[in-house]
């Protein structure tokens, strides 16, 4: 099983919908994840942490559910600008705080 | 605000050459991070320095990669010689501590002919 795994997409949904990706993880004794946002050839950008007690910021909602081992992050009212592709960031099993992006999940928001 | 450099943005170079990027984190960051990402795939860690030491280049080819973080500000990246399949984009990155958020400087895009 991979370190992260998250869906490669692409989710093609129109402007106003609302979209949800999960992404699983594997060492049960994370603490720290992250969601990244990458616009296509540019770094990625963190786009929010993810605590125990969920994180919400603005449209964007971000879930961590450590029975299942996956977060999720949901995005409501899509804008055409959300268009990238969102990593997911996970720490490595083993320790010493190596954090593991997965290959991320595309998100094509059309008119 | 605060923003990781990273020289050159792009290179071009034929195969069995150097090169060579370099990396300036956030002011007051500890940690660097040195990865590499291939076209739809998530960035892939090379390298990370606490300071000027390495704590982890498990990932580093080191026949032909080598990093290095001399005074613990900013850092480079060799390789020599190149080769084809390290096309790539090389991304540098800091956090203020291991295991925190990173952030990103915006690349060097290397293409090996």
């Amino acid at each position: 099983r991979k370190e992260v795994e998250q869906d490669p997409g692409p989710f093609n949904v129109p402007e106003g919908a609302t979209v949800a990706f999960n992404c699983t993880y594997s060492n049960s004794a994370s603490q720290s994840f992250f969601w990244y946002r990458q616009d296509c050839r540019k770094e990625p950008k963190l786009l929010m942490s993810v605590y125990s007690s969920g994180n919400e910021d603005g449209r964007f909602t971000a879930q961590l559910n450590r029975a299942s081992q996956y977060i999720s992050l949901l995005i409501r009212d899509s804008k055409l600008s959300d268009s990238a592709t969102y990593l997911c960031v996970a720490p490595l099993s083993g320790g010493y705080n190596k954090l593991i992006f997965g290959a991320g999940t595309r998100l094509a928001v059309h008119p | 605000e605060a923003e990781v450099a990273q020289s050159p943005r792009y290179k071009i170079t034929e195969k069995s050459q150097a090169v060579a990027f370099w990396c300036d984190p956030i002011s007051g960051h500890a940690t660097l991070y040195w990865y590499r990402q291939i076209l739809g795939q998530g960035p892939e860690l090379l390298v990370q320095f606490q300071d000027e030491s390495v704590v982890d280049d498990s990932q580093l080819p080191k026949d032909r990669f080598s990093a290095e973080r001399l005074k613990g500000v900013d850092s480079t990246l060799k390789i020599q010689p190149a080769e084809l399949g390290d096309s790539a984009m090389y991304l540098c990155a800091s956090s203020s501590h291991r295991g925190n958020e990173q952030f990103f400087g915006p690349g060097t895009r290397l293409t090996v002919l």
